[in-house]
C-alpha cells in the first residue's frame, strides 16, 4: 500500500535552535514529495516539493528538506527556529494508485518555544 | 489578487439538512479539489475535477455532491446522507499544465457544525 507517514505528533524546539520534522514514504515508482505548512484555521500553505535532481530542496521561509531514496525519507529542516514556525506541518506524496493521486501524512505540531 | 477563496467561513448544518460550500479560484487552475480535515487524520479527499463538467469521486465522496460547470467554481453540497459532517473542509487547485496532482493551492477553509 501507497502511504506517507509521519512518525512524531509534535516537535517540540526552543528557539534558535534547528529543527526537523521527519517524514517516510512508500510509493511505487519514483515519488512527488511535498511540505506543507497550516497555521490555526487556515488552509495549507506549500513549502517546498521534491521532483528529481538535488537530493536537497530549499522552499520557502528558510525551511528546506532532505530527499533520501534508500531510507525512503524526505525531513523537513531549518537551521534556527522561530516562534513564528510554530504550525502543523504535513508530508505529502503523488502517488500512482490506478490513477494518481495525492496522499498526505496525517501532520505533525510543530512547537517553538521562546 | 490571485487565490482562492471559500465562503462561509463557518456553517451550521441542521440534521437534515443540505448545505452547499463555496469555492472560487481565479488562478486560471484546471484541477480543483476538496478535501475534509478531521483532528489527528490529515486530509481525505472527497472529489477532484479536472476539468470543467468532469470531476471523479475520491476516497469518502459517500454524503458529498459536487459540480464543474466554470473552471473558476467547484463547490460542494454536504447532503444529509452525511451521517458525521462536522469537519473542516479544504478546497484547493493546481495548474493543468503540469502533471495532475503536482503543487497545490489551499483555501482558507469551511468549517461546518452539525447542531
Amino acid at each position: 500500500a501507497q502511504s506517507v507517514a509521519q512518525p512524531e505528533d509534535q516537535v517540540n524546539v526552543a528557539e534558535g535552535n534547528p529543527l526537523t520534522v521527519k517524514c517516510t514514504y512508500s510509493v511505487s515508482g519514483n515519488p512527488y514529495l511535498f511540505w506543507y505548512v497550516q497555521y490555526p484555521n487556515r488552509g495549507l500553505q506549500f513549502l517546498l516539493k521534491y521532483i528529481t535532481g538535488d537530493n536537497l530542496v530549499k522552499g520557502s521561509y528558510g525551511f528546506e528538506a532532505e530527499f533520501n531514496k534508500s531510507q525512503t525519507s524526505f525531513h523537513l529542516k531549518k537551521p534556527s527556529a522561530l516562534v513564528s514556525d510554530s504550525a502543523l506541518y504535513f508530508c505529502a506524496v503523488r502517488a500512482n494508485t490506478g490513477g494518481f493521486k495525492t496522499i498526505f501524512g496525517a501532520g505533525t505540531r510543530l512547537f517553538v518555544k521562546a | 489578487d490571485g487565490g482562492i477563496t471559500q465562503s462561509p467561513k463557518y456553517l451550521f448544518r441542521k440534521e437534515g439538512q443540505n448545505v452547499t460550500l463555496s469555492c472560487e479560484q481565479n488562478l486560471n487552475h484546471d484541477a480543483m479539489y476538496w478535501y475534509r480535515q478531521d483532528p489527528g487524520q490529515g486530509l481525505r479527499l472527497i472529489y477532484y475535477s479536472q476539468i470543467v463538467n468532469d470531476f471523479q469521486k475520491g476516497d469518502i465522496a459517500e454524503g458529498y455532491s459536487v459540480s464543474r460547470e466554470k473552471k473558476e467554481s467547484f463547490p460542494l453540497t454536504v447532503t444529509s446522507a452525511q451521517k458525521n459532517p462536522t469537519a473542516f473542509y479544504l478546497c484547493a487547485s493546481s495548474t493543468g499544465g503540469g502533471p495532475l496532482w503536482d503543487t497545490q493551492y489551499f483555501g482558507p477553509g469551511t468549517r461546518l457544525t452539525v447542531l
